[in-house]
């Protein structure tokens, strides 16, 4: 079954922080992965696509890793504004048009 | 610039009665259009998505239904609510023929069902 798990599902940090939050996708052949933010009571904003392994994106503090099999999202000295659900997903086998999303990820960030 | 509009924002309806969440898309013709929905602490659950007028594909078995009635359009019914479908329903599109996994999300809408 394809499925998309993310981890942990929540994270405290203090401001300037860093961690790493992970994204594990199992569906035969990987296709991409994509990271979303969602803010409380929001639709989720698109962040990134990884396609290949070792491909790296940024954007500001927020760096996004794509292995064989999982992703990582590195939060570098993050701010609170960075405090948000953080999503992955991927396309099903039924292609781009069926993304299977993760629970995600609920980030707090403390001053 | 390209916008997307849902609404109702919040609604609190009684089992049992009819259900209308529409959702329009500007600047931008031919999107694929999604519903999906959001459980507390749960991820997405694909419900319906067209990628024309008229074209829908039905995800997920259940007493909802979904039209897309004009190219921008696309609209999610229910003829008799049940207390399982409370949740954060979410309009998205993508551009058609896209392969980015790139999907632009409404604002939701907040349906509890009492």
């Amino acid at each position: 079954e394809d499925q998309v798990t993310q981890s942990p599902e929540a994270l405290r940090l203090q401001e300037g922080e860093s961690s790493s939050l992970n994204c594990s996708y199992t569906v035969s052949g990987l296709r991409g992965l994509f990271w979303y933010r969602q803010d409380p009571g929001k639709g989720p904003e698109f962040l990134f696509t990884l396609y290949s392994a070792g491909e790296e994106k940024e954007k500001e503090r927020l760096k996004a890793t794509l292995t064989k099999k999982e992703s990582f999202l590195h939060i570098t000295a993050p701010k609170p504004e960075d405090s948000a659900t953080y999503l992955c997903a991927g396309p099903s086998s039924g292609g781009y048009n069926k993304l299977i999303f993760g629970a995600g990820t609920r980030l707090a960030v403390h001053p | 610039s390209q916008t997307i509009h849902q609404w109702p924002a919040t609604l609190v309806q009684p089992v049992g009665s009819p259900l209308s969440l529409e959702c329009t898309v500007e600047g931008t013709s031919n999107p694929n259009l999604y519903w999906y929905r959001q459980a507390a602490g749960r991820g997405l659950q694909l419900l319906f998505y067209s990628v024309g007028i008229g074209q829908i594909s039905s995800e997920v078995p259940q007493n909802l239904s979904a039209s897309r009635p004009q190219d921008r359009q696309f609209i999610l019914s229910s003829k008799k609510l049940l207390l399982s479908d409370s949740g954060f329903y979410l309009c998205a599109w993508s551009a058609r023929g896209g392969a980015t996994g790139e999907l632009f999300f409404g604002e939701g809408s907040r349906l509890t069902v009492l």
